[in-house]
């Protein structure tokens, strides 16, 4: 991808609340794949969900949902009645080939959700 | 479980005395990455192996280089740290690097340079 763009560079937020994480991406491929990872303070990036280019249905998992929108280029992540172990940087991700042998994963800038009790 | 296992998680090293990270994986996936994150920063890709073959980034400094003695293991070896080599540095692996297979990523090593 050429950019990925994490619009809000930092979220607070009050345990319970709904929280929206913004993603807006560019790729001159046609197939792609979208990502969020969570990264909390102990270093390790935790993968969330993966969804590829042609899939653009929507979903929930427990208090994760997903908005993936192919006309905007958007691939947004709402948290529902956060809790203070959502409390991370989370990165917005985009695999494509770029032109190259293997591809590879472009990052977003992270954005930093805290969650307060 | 299966999982990529990093060690040590924290590593201090002296500015130009070279040092080893490693990274190991029980997933038996063919391919495994390094990355380097500096502090507020996205993660870098550095280079990875699919199998036995070694792909480096343009921008990935001499100074860093890559093992994989087999498919459990791959070493990131830093010939002489500078202090700008301070990061985290993550291993992840993958089934295949084209379909895009999901990285899976490891815990991490924190280095430190003095």
């Amino acid at each position: 991808a050429q950019k990925v763009t994490q619009a809000q560079t930092e979220i607070s937020v009050v345990e319970k609340e709904d929280v929206t994480l913004d993603c807006v991406y560019e790729t001159r491929d046609t197939t792609y794949y979208l990502f969020w990872y969570k990264q909390p303070p102990s270093g390790e990036l935790v993968f969330l969900i993966r969804r590829n280019s042609f899939d653009e249905q929507n979903e929930i998992s427990g208090r994760y949902s997903w908005n993936f929108q192919k006309s905007t280029s958007s691939f947004n992540f709402t948290i529902t009645a956060s809790q203070v172990v959502d409390s991370a940087v989370y990165f917005c991700v985009v695999w494509d080939a770029g032109g190259t042998s293997y591809g590879k994963l472009t990052f977003g800038q992270g954005t930093i959700l805290t969650v307060h009790p | 479980d299966a999982m990529v296992i990093q060690n040590p998680r924290y590593q201090v090293t002296q500015f130009g005395k070279p040092v080893t990270l490693s990274c190991s994986q029980t997933l038996n996936h063919n391919v495994m990455y390094w990355y380097q994150q500096k502090s507020s920063q996205a993660p870098k890709l550095l280079f990875h192996y699919y199998d036995k073959d070694f792909n480096n980034e343009a921008d990935t400094p001499d100074n860093f280089q890559s093992r994989r003695p087999n498919t459990s293991f791959c070493f990131l070896d830093i010939r002489s740290p500078g202090l700008g080599d301070a990061a985290m540095y993550l291993c992840a692996t993958s089934r295949d690097p084209w379909h895009t297979d999901t990285q899976y990523f490891g815990p991490g090593t924190r280095l430190t340079v003095l």
